[in-house]
């Protein structure tokens, strides 16, 4: 157990719907990471948040938005949904910057979302 | 452009046996590399990491792995191959803004 939670673990929804995929990262984690996981293009970086702040983004959406709240946890909206988002998205996080293990990424269970 | 490389999309070793996954990386700095290992329906777990000082580093689960500089490559080995080592193996590369590169990943299969 990595520490990093996120629900929901499974979501099935249609086409064109929005949907909330929530994060908690391990305590004390400053850092919060979104990726997406597809059979097709593989482990994707989407968006990273530190302390609150957007720091760096990957190949995301701009159906897809992400923040991150005081308390840390992160929430990555997806919405307008498409065949093509059914994926598994990993949240992950990593301590304060400024320390030689702030590069480390621990990663939670992923929440499955299908669209059909 | 920095990536990540995993030649073997699919290896199988026979339990007991030893293993390498091989990891080849781009990259015009001094990278930070990672592996981690995805049981299937999981999360992925960090098996060792490498960021500066001896070029042999040990991970948990009896995993090592070997930092070539010249050869640019992060090979995973293990001694011996456990069935329970079955699963998907990814090498990753840090970038300076903590931007993580993985590689297409290496299934590994473990026969009896």
């Amino acid at each position: 157990d990595s520490g990093v939670t996120q629900t929901p673990k499974h979501l099935i929804t249609a086409t064109g719907q929005r949907v909330t995929l929530r994060c908690s990262p391990r305590s004390g984690d400053l850092s919060v990471y979104w990726y997406q996981q597809s059979l097709d293009q593989g482990l994707q970086f989407l968006i990273q948040y530190y302390n609150g702040e957007e720091r760096a983004k990957g190949n995301i959406l701009e159906r897809f938005s992400a923040q991150q709240f005081p308390d840390l946890h992160s929430e990555l909206n997806l919405s307008s949904l498409e065949l093509g988002d059914s994926a598994l998205y990993f949240c992950a996080s990593s301590p304060r910057r400024g320390q030689e293990d702030s590069y480390e990424q621990y990663f939670g269970p992923g929440t499955r979302l299908t669209v059909t | 452009a920095q990536s990540v490389t995993q030649p073997d999309i699919h290896i199988t070793v026979s339990e007991g046996a030893s293993l390498e996954l091989r990891c080849n990386y781009s990259y015009g700095a001094t990278p930070y590399l990672f592996w981690y290992v995805q049981s299937p329906g999981q999360g992925l777990q960090l098996l060792l990491k490498y960021f500066s000082g001896d070029t042999l580093v040990q991970g948990i689960k009896g995993f090592e792995a070997e930092f070539k500089r010249s050869q640019s490559s992060f090979n995973l080995r293990k001694p011996s191959v456990h069935w329970s080592d079955a699963a998907e193996y990814f090498c990753a590369v840090v970038k300076y803004n903590n931007d993580m590169r993985f590689g297409a990943g290496t299934r590994l299969t473990v026969k009896p």
